[in-house]
């Protein structure tokens, strides 16, 4: 079963609203958890790490500010997408290393921002 | 810097054996992974192999890693139209707990 949970699984916002999107690890801790962005029939890249207790690590090129990242529990991370507009809509997903060799992912939040 | 790269498209008759190739270039890759991709879904793992390792097999998943060569391939035996979807190799320089750099996926067709 599920792991990795996210909700909401599709949103759709009005250009210049902020929206949240919330990973949860389910049944174990995840003290960190990553945020990647997949743009349609491209790759996934990441956009930042989410770290239990401490702030968010950015890739390059990822503005903090927009991509606001809080990772509330050993459960819970969730990523805003601040000042949404059209270029941010993309189909986000997060992942959580549940044993040291692997990383296992939600089932992603498709953004459309009009 | 750390590059993944895929062929783009397979196309495979039901019942024949998939063979979809990867090839990366970091050379402290030490974890590499197949994880499949649905239509509209996260993504799946199917299996992993770590750096010693030449071959893993899990049923109908064989995993062949020429260390030598940085080149990665996932055999899928008699194939079903169920395993039509997107195919991503990735790899990490230190496991779960780091990230993990993504080819662009392989899209496997599966025809009668």
């Amino acid at each position: 079963g599920a792991v990795v949970s996210q909700h909401p699984s599709r949103v759709i916002c009005k250009s210049g609203t902020s929206v949240k999107i919330e990973c949860r690890s389910l049944d174990f801790q995840a003290t960190t958890m990553f945020w990647y962005r997949q743009f349609p029939k491209q790759s996934l890249m990441l956009m930042a790490t989410s770290n239990e207790g401490s702030k968010a690590t950015y890739e390059q090129g990822v503005e903090k500010d927009k991509f606001l990242i809080n990772h509330a529990s050993l459960t819970l991370s969730t990523l805003t997408v601040t000042s949404a507009h059209p270029e941010d809509s993309s189909f986000y997903i997060c992942s959580a290393p549940l044993e040291i060799e692997t990383q296992y992912f939600g089932p992603g939040t498709r953004l459309l921002v009009l | 810097g750390e590059d993944v790269e895929q062929s783009l498209f397979l196309s495979v008759r039901e019942g024949d054996s998939s063979v979809i190739n990867c090839t990366y270039t970091d050379s402290s890759s030490t974890y590499l992974y197949w994880y499949k991709q649905e239509p509209g879904a996260g993504l799946q793992l199917l299996t992993y192999i770590f750096s010693n390792m030449d071959m893993k097999q899990d049923q109908r998943l064989t995993v062949l890693l020429n260390k030598k060569d940085k080149h990665l391939s996932l055999r899928i035996a008699d194939t079903q139209t169920g395993d039509s979807a997107i195919y991503f190799c990735a790899e990490s320089s230190s496991g779960g707990y780091n990230k993990l750099i993504f080819g662009a996926g392989t899209r496997l067709a599966v025809h009668p």
